[in-house]
């Protein structure tokens, strides 16, 4: 079975600052993608980024981005220039390729910004 | 209205009662999904449909009843509930695209509460 695992149940960063969440999968297939969704508090889940798992670069969305470590099955979100609206919970997911549409979740990361 | 929107927002509800839960898809996709977030515990997936048709019942008690009557909408039926289904429950939907980067969008939640 597949499983996600956010070792980081909190977190606080600096407004402006940086702070990288991490996350770790297990999984014996080769083919998959992972994702990273914020959940405010107003709890709809927003999707942030995501990686293609054959794709060897990095992906990026502006202050947002990952360090995909295959070989270790690591993906860390990395937010530069913490804003107070990053203030949320944040999910990693993970999700196998050709084998329908399921996503398996992390357990979360409070991310807390301190003005 | 966009995105994907669920009602009603806020339940509560004996163990006796009889609900549903909505959800609606403006996207245009064709897979539905319910997950179920309870305290400290990561997002667990309940049902999937693609295309109307119940692809996944990730082992959901039958007090819970799904409907997905088009690949607009979807419905989540409850009836004698216990108070450990309190939780927050997530619509998502997704174009389901094997063998891409399908994403799966979330709607904003109902908070349930079983006394």
């Amino acid at each position: 079975a597949q499983t996600v695992t956010q070792s980081q149940p909190e977190m606080s960063v600096q407004e402006a600052e940086t702070v990288t969440l991490s996350c770790t999968y297990d999984t014996s297939e080769s083919d998959y993608y992972l994702f990273w969704y914020k959940q405010p508090p107003s709890r709809q889940m927003i999707l942030v980024i995501r990686q293609e798992a054959y794709k060897q670069q990095n992906a990026t969305e502006n202050r947002f981005s990952v360090n995909f470590q295959k070989a270790a099955k690591s993906f860390s979100l990395k937010i530069s220039d913490s804003q107070l609206g990053d203030a949320a919970m944040y999910f990693c997911a993970y999700r196998v390729n050709n084998a329908g549409n399921m996503l398996t979740f992390g357990g979360g990361t409070r991310l807390m910004v301190k003005p | 209205e966009t995105g994907v929107t669920q009602t009603p927002r806020h339940l509560v509800m004996g163990m006796t009662n009889k609900k549903s839960l909505k959800c609606e898809q403006h996207l245009g996709h064709n897979a539905m999904y319910w997950y179920k977030q309870s305290a400290k515990k990561p997002l667990e997936l309940m049902f999937v449909y693609n295309f109307k048709e119940q692809t996944e019942n990730n082992s959901v008690p039958s007090r819970f009843s799904p409907e997905c009557p088009n690949s607009s909408h979807l419905f989540l039926h409850l009836h004698t509930l216990q108070p450990e289904d309190s939780a927050l429950y997530l619509c998502a939907s997704s174009q389901f695209l094997t063998g891409s980067t399908d994403t799966q969008y979330f709607g904003p939640g109902t908070r349930l509460t079983v006394l």
